[in-house]
């Protein structure tokens, strides 16, 4: 049992490059969770699925896409990298608004 | 106004002091209220959950919750230095299934 899996871990993109962060869950969750934390803002939302086939916009969504893929997978894209990208990204996955969210390891991303 | 609210710190107490963190959070309709711990470099792990009015106690941990006042506290008695982390307040929204986080508060526990 991995929990949620994240990958890549470390990443180092070229503005203008594009990459896609992917994340899977198996504790069969129903939500799952895109957020990007950088020093002093906390946790941002860029987009959420409250369930398979469903995507919504965070707080952050600009310069993103989503998939969800199945109701494991839900993938990030960045289809044109900006050094303002430079983050932490966390996904997460929730069986319903009334548990716990659990956390992937993370993905440091640095955009030069 | 940000949907959830914490004072970003650092609150410094001493080892075997209690510390107490709050959070305020916009969405009246708010149904489910967590506590989150994050050691530097590392994601962020459960603490404790609450969903209803008053206190709920696991440990040395306390959350305390008032939907009146839009309102979610945490206390930790006993304070450790292996207690000094950001701790982010979580909200999950009543009117979307949103998970959203507060800006965490940088506690740090003095030996």
């Amino acid at each position: 049992n991995a929990g949620v899996t994240q990958t890549p871990k470390f990443q180092v993109l070229k503005t203008g490059q594009s990459m896609t962060l992917q994340c899977a869950q198996d504790m069969n969750h129903n939500s799952m969770y895109w957020y990007r934390q950088d020093p002093g803002m906390g946790l941002r939302l860029i987009y959420y699925s409250a369930s398979e086939g469903t995507t919504d916009k965070g707080e952050v969504p600009n310069g993103y896409n989503v998939s969800r893929l199945n109701k494991r997978e839900f993938s990030l894209r960045l289809e044109s990298a900006a050094p303002s990208q430079t983050s932490v990204y966390f996904c997460a996955s929730q069986r319903d608004r009334y548990t716990e969210a659990f956390f992937g390891q993370g993905t440091r991303l640095t955009v030069v | 106004q940000k949907e959830v609210e914490q004072n970003s710190g650092p609150l410094s107490v001493p080892e075997g002091a209690i510390a107490s963190l709050n959070c305020t959070y916009s969405d009246r309709g708010s149904q489910s209220f967590f506590w989150y711990r994050q050691y530097s470099g590392k994601s962020p792990e459960l603490i404790m959950s609450i969903y209803s009015n008053g206190d709920k106690e696991d440990g040395r941990f306390t959350a305390q919750l008032n939907k009146a006042s839009q309102y979610v506290s945490l206390l930790i008695r006993d304070s450790q230095p292996s207690d000094s982390a950001t701790y982010l307040c979580a909200v999950n929204g009543g009117a979307t299934n949103k998970l959203i986080f507060g800006t965490g508060t940088l506690l740090a526990v003095q030996p």
